[in-house]
């Protein structure tokens, strides 16, 4: 069974703030990704990596940055959290292209909210 | 703007009955089409998924059609069951250099009624 842990589970943050979202995987996957989800929008991606040291933008990447120091390890940083950024993280991962490697296997969630 | 649409923000079947949720893709290159189901306060799992080079795949209740000229793609469920009550998010794909980047729509919530 695939393995997706996030951490915290939740957060409370002050605006202005910095907050870092952690994700860890044990799939051996070379894909990670961080989705946001709000109301109406469904999930939309805000950055991606597919190797260890590189990270990619999404469709939403203003605001953030993603660092992915190892295979296992992917995180979400908010340097100057805002208002906006309220929301429900999803970290996943997946093993790449090729038929069911598309499937993505998601973490638990991170419910972050911005005061 | 939105490149994976989902039409219907909600809906409503009774039990036992057949319903069609409806996706629809802007990028043409898409070759990867996925419906994803998600509980409430859980994390959104793979329910079925189609390649572009085929029309249509079914596993039990569940079928995905694929219109690629019409650049739709739909999920029909039968027998409908109350734990089937969920919301229904569609994600479309693209092999682009080794990159398995999924785009989701908005997401349909499903209430199957007793």
């Amino acid at each position: 069974e695939a393995a997706v842990t996030q951490s915290p589970r939740s957060k409370v943050a002050v605006t202005g703030g910095k907050v870092t979202l952690s994700c860890h995987q044990t799939n051996n996957h070379d894909y990670m990704y961080w989705y946001r989800q709000d109301t109406g929008h469904g999930l939309r991606l805000i950055h991606y990596s597919y190797v260890a040291d590189s990270t990619e933008k999404g469709d939403i990447p203003d605001g953030y940055k993603a660092s992915r120091p190892s295979q296992e390890n992917f995180s979400l940083i908010l340097e100057l959290a805002s208002l906006s950024q309220t929301a429900v993280y999803f970290c996943a991962s997946s093993a790449g292209t090729g038929g069911s490697a598309e499937t993505l296997y998601f973490g638990s969630g991170t419910r972050l909210t911005v005061l | 703007g939105q490149q994976v649409k989902q039409s219907s923000p909600s809906l409503t079947v009774q039990e036992g009955g057949i319903l069609i949720l409806n996706c629809d893709y802007e990028n043409d290159m898409f070759d990867y089409f996925a419906w994803y189901k998600k509980y409430p306060d859980n994390s959104p799992t793979l329910l079925i998924s189609v390649r572009s080079n085929v029309d249509k795949r079914e596993d039990g209740r569940f079928t995905v059609f694929l219109n690629k000229s019409g650049k739709h793609f739909s999920l029909h469920i039968t027998a409908s069951q109350p734990e089937d009550t969920a919301v229904y998010l569609c994600a479309a794909g693209l092999n682009q250099g080794g990159s398995a980047k999924l785009i989701f729509g908005e997401g349909t919530k499903l209430t199957v009624s007793s």
